[in-house]
């Protein structure tokens, strides 16, 4: 089956730590994005990736890092830079990339809570 | 200004009605819109994508657009109490390149 895992599903860590969530497509799509909803609020896009070794800042930015070495997973790392790491996170991918219009597909997401 | 306008509700319709939700945007550059539905404690699924003025119909959905008035709405005919959920619309925005996403309208379907 095609799709997008994100695992874990639910992780716990303590302020203070980096934490690194996965997200793994198997649809051969060529973007990849990365969203925080927080209770009440929309989705606020923090990393997206057109293609392999390239990704640009999203609104959200700041106290998050990735990487895209492969085009099926796209990485993101919450350091403790980040003053509210607690959210539902989203891994997103697209058969294009952003301009074209295409739609974007979500993964399961990954709750993180620290504390 | 907000870019994307979506009523919060909670809408609630009783089951077999019709459903209606709306959205405005703020970029006339826009191309694409979509709507996905989004089950409390789970990740948005896509069920509706629009490009062209007008109505698209899938099914019990309706996707209608109107490029003048920056405006675009979903009907749920036949609502069922499994479409209670929270439904958010998005756009391509032009400029950015980047989807925009409403903070959505909450469906309550009453059985």
């Amino acid at each position: 089956d095609g799709g997008i895992t994100q695992s874990p599903k639910y992780l716990f860590r303590k302020e203070g730590q980096n934490v690194t969530l996965s997200c793994e497509q198997n649809l051969n799509h060529d973007a990849m994005y990365w969203y925080r909803q927080d209770p009440g609020q929309g989705l606020r896009l923090i990393y997206y990736s057109q293609i392999v070794n390239d990704f640009q800042k999203g609104d959200i930015a700041e106290g998050y890092s990735v990487s895209r070495e492969k085009k099926e997973s796209f990485p993101l790392t919450v350091t403790s830079a980040q003053k509210n790491p607690t959210a539902f996170y989203l891994c997103a991918s697209s058969p294009r990339g952003p301009g074209s219009g295409y739609e974007q597909y979500f993964g399961p997401g990954t709750r993180l809570t620290v504390t | 200004q907000k870019e994307v306008e979506q009523n919060s509700g909670p809408l609630s319709v009783p089951e077999g009605a019709i459903a209606s939700l709306n959205c405005t945007y703020s970029d006339r550059g826009s191309q694409s819109f979509f709507w996905y539905r989004q089950y409390s404690g789970k990740s948005p699924e896509l069920i509706m994508f629009i490009y062209s003025n007008g109505d698209k119909e899938d099914g019990r959905f309706t996707a209608q657009l109107n490029k003048a008035s920056q405006y675009v709405s979903l009907l749920i005919r036949d609502s069922q109490p499994s479409d209670s959920a929270t439904y958010l619309c998005a756009f391509n925005g032009g400029a950015t390149n980047k989807l925009i996403f409403g903070t959505g309208t909450l469906l309550a379907v009453q059985p």
